[in-house]
């Protein structure tokens, strides 16, 4: 069984602001990390998946990094915006095509 | 593009009753996951099949019984239901051989009274 935890739990930050939140997951058993965002009354959205050690991905103003010897990874949003606001799930899976264990999420809110 | 998608939206059951829910994969996708999210609760892996077959269990309960039919469409089966079955229920389905993020459905809500 992973244990998963995710930092802040919440987050409230202004328009224009950068922020970033911390995924930690055990690195054994490991085969990918997944990013989520989600709104509510809808579902989750796939950010991003990463596999590699040091991999870094890129979409838009949302970036995230991996390291899987030391079992993190980092979301970063440059420049909030008010849409941004959602919950933000990260879930490593221990094999490919394998369930995803979901952290409890960072809320983030967004204020103009 | 097509989702996945979950039936019903909504669903409200007395307890011992029974309830199905249905999830339809994106076309092509040959595994499906099931999870459950309870108030203020992490999303919590219940079951999966990959091609047909379970191919993963997670903390579902003996009264919850669930298959992949041959058109890859999913239901999970929820019987003598209780106060705690009360919870948001999502579908995902995801194509084995890629390293693609799983897309979700939805979500069920299921209320049980």
């Amino acid at each position: 069984i992973l244990n998963v935890e995710q930092s802040p739990q919440s987050l409230h930050v202004q328009e224009g602001d950068s922020t970033n939140f911390t995924c930690s997951f055990p690195s054994s058993n490991f085969y990918a990390l997944h990013w989520y965002r989600w709104e509510t009354a809808k579902s989750p959205e796939a950010l991003f998946v990463m596999t590699l050690n040091g991999d870094e991905k890129k979409k838009g103003r949302i970036s995230a990094t991996l390291n899987t010897k030391e079992g993190y990874s980092y979301l970063y949003i440059k420049g909030s915006q008010p849409e941004d606001s959602a919950t933000y799930l990260c879930a490593p899976s221990p094999y490919q095509g394998g369930k995803l264990i979901f952290g409890q999420g960072t809320e983030l809110s967004v204020k103009p | 593009a097509a989702g996945v998608i979950q039936s019903p939206r909504h669903l409200i059951k007395e307890k011992r009753e029974t309830a199905t829910l249905k999830c339809y994969p994106i076309p092509r996708h040959d595994t499906v996951y099931w999870y459950q999210q309870g108030p203020g609760q992490d999303p919590q892996f219940l079951i999966s099949f990959y091609e047909k077959m379970q191919s993963d269990k997670g903390s579902i309960p003996d009264r919850f019984s669930a298959q992949q039919f041959s058109d890859y469409h999913s239901e999970l089966n929820m019987s003598s239901l209780e106060l705690g079955d009360s919870a948001l229920y999502f579908c995902a389905s995801s194509l084995k051989a890629t390293v693609y993020g799983y897309t979700f459905g939805s979500g069920t809500r299921l209320t049980v009274v």
